[in-house]
């Protein structure tokens, strides 16, 4: 059936480093690729998206890479800060969306 | 008309009850979104609709599970004979209905079943 594997499942890292987060997807149907951003007791926030017909997008500190023949694709955040602490998703959509376990990012001061 | 509103945000009942959560998307949106999020894991797909009909439901969706759409605005999720293991944030969305499909999220109804 339709699934997303996410990885890692945790990720610590130094303020101002880069964090990444990888998906992989298994229904070739999957035609739009959204990351959402879940703060603890809060709704998924998004904070990125990718559609199948684009390898790259990139917005401030933030990217998404899709490389559909794989079926793939990873977040990119640069220059990390606390404020960016959370639980991220990422999730593949055919209709309804698919998501992937989450990874928790964890910035150190 | 700020976003997608879930009432009520916490329930708290006992094994064997029924319960009733509302959503309110956000205006214009046709399609609207049922997922189930438990603790340290994403949030699955439960069931949704477009406009007042309802297009696809989960396996995960038991037959003590029913959704409704009456009018294709708000949506009400009912969960008859409750069990501990339906203790979860039910989080609803909803979308203009494009095939980018972006959904967004309301708050969640997070239910306790003791």
């Amino acid at each position: 059936g339709e699934n997303v594997e996410q990885h890692p499942s945790t990720l610590s890292v130094q303020e101002g480093d880069s964090a990444v987060i990888k998906c992989t997807y298994s229904d070739s149907a999957s035609n739009y690729f959204p990351w959402y951003k879940q703060e603890l007791g809060k709704r998924p926030q998004l904070i990125i998206d990718i559609r199948s017909n684009v390898g790259e997008k990139k917005d401030q500190r933030i990217a998404v890479t899709l490389n559909k023949t794989a079926k793939h694709f990873s977040l990119h955040i640069t220059e990390t800060q606390p404020e960016d602490s959370a639980v991220y998703f990422c999730a593949s959509n055919t209709g309804k969306l698919i998501f992937g376990q989450g990874t928790t990012l964890q910035v150190k001061p | 008309d700020t976003g997608v509103s879930q009432n009520p945000r916490h329930k708290i009942t006992k094994r064997g009850q029924n319960v009733t959560f509302r959503c309110d998307p956000i205006s214009e949106h046709n399609r609207l979104y049922w997922y189930r999020q438990t603790l340290g894991q994403g949030p699955e797909f439960l069931t949704y609709f477009q406009n007042e009909a309802q297009l696809e439901k989960s396996r995960l969706l038991s037959d003590r599970f029913s959704a409704e759409r009456p009018k294709g605005s708000f949506s009400t999720l009912e969960i008859q004979r409750t069990e501990q293991g339906d203790s979860a944030m039910y989080l609803c969305a909803s979308s203009l209905g494009t095939d980018v499909n972006i959904q967004y999220f309301g708050a969640g109804t997070r239910l306790s079943v003791l």
